[in-house]
């Protein structure tokens, strides 16, 4: 079975400054896809960045670009000119590229707090 | 543009009641996810549905049954109510062959009981 792991429970960041938040994985499997999904104190899951294994290329959505890492099964978060509104739980999720009509289901990490200072 | 719908948005049952949540995916997405998500930790993966047939089933009680309707729409029925199913219910749709774009989630259903 897939695992993720964030080993920071919390982070914390000045207004304007960047943060990189860590997330390994463990699989089998060659093809699958990585996300970071944010979940604000609303507790809305929003989709920040996704990540497919295949492609070398980091990915990159303005100001949150991601450090993929196959070989040592690493997918870290870097958030870039850190604004208020970036403060949420942040969760890297992991999905299997299943065949056939089975789309594979999301395994969770177990977040990170990010905190935001003015 | 149109977003997943969850309905109720919060609900409040007693120890031994029955709940029912909605999930109205995405127009056009054929498979819908339900997770439960408890205070502090991450969302756990209950049951899927592809196509109105049951896809992927992961660590959903025996009390809890879903379904999805010939209008994509799913329902997520929770029986024997207890204390420990208080949490945020997520619905998330997707289309079959868009694995790559993640999941749309919905703003979740709060159930606490009583």
């Amino acid at each position: 079975a897939q695992t993720v792991t964030q080993s920071q429970p919390e982070m914390s960041v000045q207004e304007a400054e960047t943060v990189t938040l860590s997330c390994t994985y463990d699989t089998s499997e060659s093809d699958y896809y990585l996300f970071w999904y944010k979940q604000p104190p609303s507790r809305q899951m929003i989709l920040v960045i996704r990540q497919e294994a295949y492609k070398q290329q980091n990915a990159t959505e303005n100001r949150f670009s991601v450090n993929f890492q196959k070989a040592a099964k690493s997918f870290s978060l870097k958030i870039s000119d850190s604004q208020l509104g970036d403060a949420a739980m942040y969760f890297c999720a992991y999905r299997t590229e299943a065949g056939g009509t089975s789309y594979g289901k999301l395994t969770f990490g177990q977040g990170t707090i990010l905190t935001v200072h003015p | 543009a149109a977003g997943v719908i969850q309905s109720p948005r919060h609900l409040i049952k007693e120890k031994r009641e029955t709940a029912t949540l909605k999930c109205y995916p995405i127009p056009r997405h054929d498979t819908v996810y339900w997770y439960q998500q408890g205070p502090g930790q991450d969302p756990q993966f209950l049951i899927s549905f592809y196509e109105k047939m049951q896809s992927d089933k992961g660590s959903i009680p025996d009390r809890f049954s879903a379904q999805q309707f010939s209008d994509y729409h799913s329902e997520l029925n929770m029986s024997s109510l207890e204390l420990g199913d208080s949490a945020l219910y997520f619905c998330a749709s997707s289309l079959a062959g868009m694995a790559s774009y993640g999941y749309t989630f919905g703003s979740g259903t709060r159930l606490t009981v009583v």
